[in-house]
This record gives structure tokens, C-alpha cells and sequence, in this order.
């Protein structure tokens, strides 16, 4: 069974298109998060929600805009895609009530290439 | 907010051999300080956590090391395998969870057989 998962696993779309990526977390967690990580392998946070509520927004776009049905999915849309947003995105998720780790579970990642 | 610094970006060693990643944070509220490693193609795993009431943690051929007053953590891995290459990344919390980890950028650690 597979903590995290995400799709697609690829995704390949000409610029201008809308594209959606869902995740799904089946560990009860009760936060998740969505990540960056660009070409040079850096991962940078993109938004965050804890039982269904933003919490972390960093400086993004507004192209880019997630949504989460319940603490369990958090899936992420992306508007009028530009050439700069292909990179690897990242689902993950956390236990932060009390008795969490502080341990991030992430997805396996879903490759963006826009065209 | 918090700044996380990496170094080395790049690190290839002789199998066998030691390695170590440094990190620096700015924030001194920080208090958690874990280690992920990403294989070629996957995802991010946490491979140890520190928090700033200890020192030092080890588990078999990893090490982790805390100095709070300079705000350097470091990861030591002892005689590496060719299965230690990959990416790793070092990152800090000031609320002691993940919720809001700062990563470094990352060091591609290649162990040559």
C-alpha cells in the first residue's frame, strides 16, 4: 500500500494549457504539503493545509492553485502553464498533532515538462 | 525566516571512505534538524532527525552532529557503499515539526567503487 501517492507520474503539455495533479495520503496524517523541486534539485515549498486549511502559501503564483477535499487529498492546479513551471512536484504529508514525528512521507513525484 | 546553507553541492569519495555534509542555519529558534536522502529518480526519505537537546545521534554508519551555538548541524557517513549515492539535503524547523522546514540546496554525494 502506498503512503503517499500522486498522478500523474508524467505530464507533458504545451505552454498555455491547464493541468491538475492529485495526491492522496492514506497514513491519517494530518497535514500536506506540496513541493517544487527544480533542475538543480532544489525543493522549495509551495502551500501547505492542516485538516483542510491553508496554513503555508508561499510566494507562487496565483496560476498555481490547490485544493483540499478533506485532510486526506491535496491536489493542485496549475492555469496557463509556462515553460519555467516544468520541474518535479512533490506531494507529502505530516502528523503535527501531538505524538507526530515531525517526519515528511512524501509521493513518489510528478514530472512536469511544458512544451 | 530561516536560511538553511549547504556545502558541498557536489561530494565523490573511494568506497570505503568517510563523507560529511555541512549545514548552517540563521534562525536560532530552530530546534529540528533532519536529514533526507533522494535516490536518482525518487522521492525524499528521512534517514535521521536531531533535535537541539542533543548533541550528536548515530545509527550504524550515520552520525548527525548539533552545535547550537555556531548553528551548524553536520551528517558523517562511514565507509560509504556505492548505495550512498545520492542526493542530500539537510533542513531546519523552527516549531520542531515539519511544517515549516527550511531545506538546503542539496549535496550529490557519489561514492566510486
Amino acid at each position: 500500500d502506498t503512503a503517499v501517492s500522486q498522478t500523474p507520474k508524467y505530464l507533458v503539455t504545451q505552454m498555455g494549457n491547464d493541468k491538475s495533479i492529485k495526491c492522496e495520503q492514506n497514513l491519517g496524517h494530518d497535514t500536506m504539503y506540496w513541493y517544487k523541486q527544480d533542475s538543480k534539485k532544489f525543493l522549495k515549498i509551495m502551500f501547505s493545509y492542516n485538516n483542510k486549511e491553508l496554513i503555508i502559501n508561499e510566494t507562487v503564483p496565483n496560476r498555481f492553485s490547490p485544493k483540499s477535499p478533506d485532510k486526506a487529498h491535496l491536489n493542485l492546479h496549475i492555469n496557463s502553464l509556462e515553460l519555467g513551471d516544468s520541474a518535479v512536484y512533490f506531494c507529502a504529508s505530516s502528523l503535527s498533532a501531538s505524538g507526530g514525528t515531525g517526519e515528511l512521507f512524501f509521493g513518489e513525484g510528478s514530472r512536469l515538462t511544458v512544451l | 525566516g530561516e536560511n538553511v546553507e549547504q556545502h558541498p553541492s557536489t561530494l565523490s569519495v573511494q568506497e570505503g571512505d568517510s563523507a560529511v555534509i555541512k549545514c548552517t542555519y540563521s534562525d536560532s529558534a530552530s530546534n529540528y534538524f533532519p536529514w533526507y536522502k533522494q535516490e536518482l529518480g525518487k522521492r525524499p526519505q528521512l534517514i535521521m532527525d536531531i533535535r537541539s537537546n542533543v548533541g550528536e545521534k548515530k545509527d550504524q554508519r550515520i552520525a548527525v552532529t548539533l552545535n547550537k551555538t555556531a548553528k551548524h548541524f553536520s551528517l558523517h557517513i562511514t565507509e560509504t557503499q556505492p548505495e550512498d549515492s545520492a542526493v542530500y539535503f539537510c533542513a531546519a524547523s523552527i516549531r520542531g515539526s515539519a511544517r515549516q522546514l527550511t531545506f538546503g540546496s542539496g549535496t550529490q554525494l557519489t561514492v566510486l567503487p
